[in-house]
Protein backbone atom coordinates (compact mmCIF):
# COMPACT_ATOMS: atom_id res chain seq x y z
CA UNK A 1 0.00 0.00 0.00
CA UNK A 2 1.25 3.43 -1.04
CA UNK A 3 1.58 5.72 2.36
CA UNK A 4 4.03 8.73 3.41
CA UNK A 5 4.75 8.91 7.29
CA UNK A 6 5.75 12.40 8.90
CA UNK A 7 7.44 12.72 11.87
CA UNK A 8 7.16 14.20 14.44
CA UNK A 9 3.76 15.39 14.29
CA UNK A 10 4.40 18.23 16.10
CA UNK A 11 7.56 20.36 16.71
CA UNK A 12 8.21 23.50 19.29
CA UNK A 13 11.76 25.31 18.65
CA UNK A 14 12.86 28.67 19.30
CA UNK A 15 13.65 31.10 16.92
CA UNK A 16 16.58 31.19 15.56
CA UNK A 17 17.31 27.37 15.90
CA UNK A 18 17.59 24.64 13.09
CA UNK A 19 15.42 21.87 12.66
CA UNK A 20 14.90 18.95 10.76
CA UNK A 21 11.69 17.30 9.80
CA UNK A 22 11.64 13.44 8.02
CA UNK A 23 9.38 12.20 5.57
CA UNK A 24 9.65 8.32 4.86
CA UNK A 25 7.38 6.78 1.68
CA UNK A 26 6.68 3.83 0.13
CA UNK A 27 4.89 4.65 -3.12
CA UNK A 28 5.70 2.78 -6.11
CA UNK A 29 6.69 3.66 -8.89
CA UNK A 30 8.04 7.03 -7.66
CA UNK A 31 7.99 10.16 -9.78
CA UNK A 32 8.92 13.49 -7.49
CA UNK A 33 8.78 14.18 -3.50
CA UNK A 34 7.72 17.92 -3.01
CA UNK A 35 7.71 19.85 0.55
CA UNK A 36 5.03 21.99 1.03
CA UNK A 37 4.29 25.03 3.34
CA UNK A 38 0.92 25.33 5.02
CA UNK A 39 0.00 28.52 7.15
CA UNK A 40 -3.50 28.10 8.58
CA UNK A 41 -6.42 28.48 6.77
CA UNK A 42 -4.06 28.83 2.81
CA UNK A 43 -3.06 26.44 0.47
CA UNK A 44 -0.25 24.33 0.41
CA UNK A 45 2.70 26.17 -1.39
CA UNK A 46 6.08 23.86 -2.46
CA UNK A 47 9.09 24.72 -1.45
CA UNK A 48 10.92 22.02 -3.15
CA UNK A 49 10.63 19.27 -5.60
CA UNK A 50 13.12 16.15 -6.11
CA UNK A 51 13.01 13.42 -8.38
CA UNK A 52 14.62 9.98 -8.45
CA UNK A 53 18.05 11.55 -9.09
CA UNK A 54 18.47 14.18 -7.14
CA UNK A 55 19.65 13.82 -3.41
CA UNK A 56 19.39 17.63 -2.53
CA UNK A 57 18.02 20.55 -3.14
CA UNK A 58 17.96 23.85 -1.54
CA UNK A 59 15.82 26.66 -1.16
CA UNK A 60 16.81 29.89 0.82
CA UNK A 61 16.98 28.38 4.36
CA UNK A 62 14.98 25.04 3.18
CA UNK A 63 17.18 22.11 2.29
CA UNK A 64 15.38 18.94 1.24
CA UNK A 65 17.03 16.00 0.79
CA UNK A 66 16.05 12.06 -0.83
CA UNK A 67 17.56 8.79 -0.57
CA UNK A 68 15.52 7.06 -3.08
CA UNK A 69 16.82 3.82 -2.43
CA UNK A 70 15.83 3.71 1.58
CA UNK A 71 12.75 5.89 0.31
CA UNK A 72 13.40 8.52 3.14
CA UNK A 73 13.36 12.13 2.76
CA UNK A 74 14.22 15.59 5.06
CA UNK A 75 13.56 19.10 5.43
CA UNK A 76 16.62 21.23 7.26
CA UNK A 77 15.16 24.48 8.26
CA UNK A 78 17.91 27.08 9.15
CA UNK A 79 17.74 29.89 11.48
CA UNK A 80 14.77 29.61 11.93
CA UNK A 81 11.89 32.53 12.04
CA UNK A 82 8.64 33.45 13.67
CA UNK A 83 6.90 32.86 10.15
CA UNK A 84 7.94 29.59 9.85
CA UNK A 85 5.58 28.54 12.09
CA UNK A 86 3.42 26.52 9.57
CA UNK A 87 2.51 22.70 9.15
CA UNK A 88 4.98 21.01 6.79
CA UNK A 89 3.31 18.16 4.45
CA UNK A 90 5.63 15.99 2.59
CA UNK A 91 3.81 14.42 -1.08
CA UNK A 92 4.91 11.93 -3.39
CA UNK A 93 4.16 11.30 -6.47
CA UNK A 94 3.50 7.92 -8.52
CA UNK A 95 4.79 7.51 -12.24
CA UNK A 96 3.19 7.12 -14.93
CA UNK A 97 -0.39 4.99 -14.34
CA UNK A 98 -3.83 6.77 -16.07
CA UNK A 99 -4.81 6.85 -12.09
CA UNK A 100 -1.03 8.57 -11.51
CA UNK A 101 -2.03 9.78 -7.97
CA UNK A 102 -0.61 12.27 -4.67
CA UNK A 103 0.07 10.73 -1.47
CA UNK A 104 0.46 12.92 1.24
CA UNK A 105 1.78 12.44 4.91
CA UNK A 106 0.08 13.92 7.37
CA UNK A 107 1.98 17.01 8.14
CA UNK A 108 4.56 18.19 10.68
CA UNK A 109 3.30 21.22 13.03
CA UNK A 110 6.20 23.44 13.76
CA UNK A 111 6.06 26.33 16.02
CA UNK A 112 8.39 29.15 16.60
CA UNK A 113 8.45 30.83 19.39
CA UNK A 114 10.35 34.03 19.96
CA UNK B 1 4.57 30.00 -8.81
CA UNK B 2 0.94 28.15 -9.39
CA UNK B 3 -1.34 29.35 -12.09
CA UNK B 4 -4.43 27.63 -10.29
CA UNK B 5 -7.28 29.75 -8.80
CA UNK B 6 -9.86 28.33 -6.58
CA UNK B 7 -13.35 30.61 -6.24
CA UNK B 8 -14.51 31.86 -4.05
CA UNK B 9 -11.88 32.39 -0.98
CA UNK B 10 -15.01 32.08 1.45
CA UNK B 11 -18.25 31.29 1.40
CA UNK B 12 -20.72 30.93 3.71
CA UNK B 13 -24.52 29.71 3.20
CA UNK B 14 -27.52 28.28 4.36
CA UNK B 15 -28.46 24.63 4.81
CA UNK B 16 -30.06 22.88 2.19
CA UNK B 17 -28.39 25.24 -0.64
CA UNK B 18 -26.96 24.13 -3.70
CA UNK B 19 -23.12 25.65 -4.83
CA UNK B 20 -20.73 25.06 -6.59
CA UNK B 21 -16.84 25.78 -6.06
CA UNK B 22 -14.75 26.98 -8.84
CA UNK B 23 -11.12 25.19 -9.80
CA UNK B 24 -9.05 26.80 -12.50
CA UNK B 25 -5.70 25.94 -13.68
CA UNK B 26 -4.01 27.08 -16.79
CA UNK B 27 -0.88 24.80 -17.23
CA UNK B 28 -2.50 22.18 -18.93
CA UNK B 29 -2.50 19.72 -16.47
CA UNK B 30 -4.24 16.60 -17.29
CA UNK B 31 -4.82 15.74 -13.44
CA UNK B 32 -6.45 17.70 -11.17
CA UNK B 33 -7.94 16.86 -7.63
CA UNK B 34 -10.03 18.06 -4.89
CA UNK B 35 -9.22 17.47 -1.16
CA UNK B 36 -11.10 18.35 1.86
CA UNK B 37 -9.19 19.50 5.23
CA UNK B 38 -10.52 20.23 8.68
CA UNK B 39 -8.54 22.80 10.43
CA UNK B 40 -5.49 20.98 11.66
CA UNK B 41 -6.08 17.95 10.03
CA UNK B 42 -4.66 16.12 7.26
CA UNK B 43 -6.01 16.62 3.39
CA UNK B 44 -8.20 14.04 2.68
CA UNK B 45 -8.81 12.99 -1.64
CA UNK B 46 -11.99 13.16 -2.31
CA UNK B 47 -12.33 13.61 -5.84
CA UNK B 48 -9.82 13.54 -8.87
CA UNK B 49 -9.61 13.53 -12.90
CA UNK B 50 -6.67 12.10 -14.86
CA UNK B 51 -8.40 14.05 -17.80
CA UNK B 52 -11.28 15.24 -19.56
CA UNK B 53 -14.35 13.39 -18.93
CA UNK B 54 -12.83 11.19 -16.30
CA UNK B 55 -13.34 11.29 -12.22
CA UNK B 56 -13.17 9.18 -9.92
CA UNK B 57 -14.09 9.28 -6.45
CA UNK B 58 -10.99 9.26 -3.90
CA UNK B 59 -10.62 8.09 -0.51
CA UNK B 60 -12.71 9.68 1.55
CA UNK B 61 -16.44 10.00 0.84
CA UNK B 62 -17.96 12.57 -0.37
CA UNK B 63 -21.59 13.61 -1.19
CA UNK B 64 -19.94 16.14 -3.68
CA UNK B 65 -19.84 15.87 -7.10
CA UNK B 66 -17.59 17.09 -10.08
CA UNK B 67 -17.04 17.51 -13.53
CA UNK B 68 -14.46 17.79 -16.18
CA UNK B 69 -15.45 18.79 -19.20
CA UNK B 70 -12.81 20.89 -20.08
CA UNK B 71 -8.94 20.85 -19.23
CA UNK B 72 -8.49 23.81 -17.29
CA UNK B 73 -11.79 23.78 -15.43
CA UNK B 74 -12.58 20.79 -12.62
CA UNK B 75 -15.79 22.38 -10.22
CA UNK B 76 -16.96 20.81 -7.26
CA UNK B 77 -21.30 20.98 -6.58
CA UNK B 78 -22.53 20.36 -3.58
CA UNK B 79 -26.26 19.48 -4.32
CA UNK B 80 -27.87 20.23 -0.73
CA UNK B 81 -25.08 21.71 1.73
CA UNK B 82 -25.21 20.59 5.45
CA UNK B 83 -23.79 21.60 8.39
CA UNK B 84 -21.60 18.66 8.25
CA UNK B 85 -19.87 19.96 4.90
CA UNK B 86 -18.08 23.20 6.95
CA UNK B 87 -14.69 22.38 5.95
CA UNK B 88 -12.00 23.61 3.61
CA UNK B 89 -11.60 22.73 0.30
CA UNK B 90 -8.55 22.66 -1.79
CA UNK B 91 -8.25 22.11 -4.96
CA UNK B 92 -4.42 20.64 -6.98
CA UNK B 93 -3.77 20.01 -10.37
CA UNK B 94 -0.56 17.99 -11.29
CA UNK B 95 1.66 16.60 -14.49
CA UNK B 96 3.97 13.74 -13.03
CA UNK B 97 4.85 12.96 -16.17
CA UNK B 98 6.49 16.43 -16.84
CA UNK B 99 8.11 15.59 -12.62
CA UNK B 100 6.63 18.93 -11.59
CA UNK B 101 4.32 17.47 -8.70
CA UNK B 102 1.43 19.61 -7.84
CA UNK B 103 0.38 22.76 -7.59
CA UNK B 104 -2.48 23.94 -5.15
CA UNK B 105 -5.38 26.78 -5.51
CA UNK B 106 -5.59 29.05 -2.36
CA UNK B 107 -8.53 27.03 -1.13
CA UNK B 108 -12.06 27.96 -0.66
CA UNK B 109 -13.50 27.78 3.26
CA UNK B 110 -16.66 27.02 3.01
CA UNK B 111 -19.39 27.29 6.31
CA UNK B 112 -22.84 26.05 6.24
CA UNK B 113 -25.12 27.49 8.73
Amino acid sequence: KNQVEQSPQSLIILEGKNCTLQCNYTVSPFSNLRWYKQDTGRGPVSLTIMTFSENTKSNGRYTATLDADTKQSSLHITASQLSDSASYICVVSDRGSTLGRLYFGRGTQLTVWP
Amino acid sequence: EADIYQTPRYLVIGTGKKITLECSQTMGHDKMYWYQQDPGMELHLIHYSYGVNSTEKGDLSSESTVSRIRTEHFPLTLESARPSHTSQYLCASSAPERATGAFFGQGTRLTVV
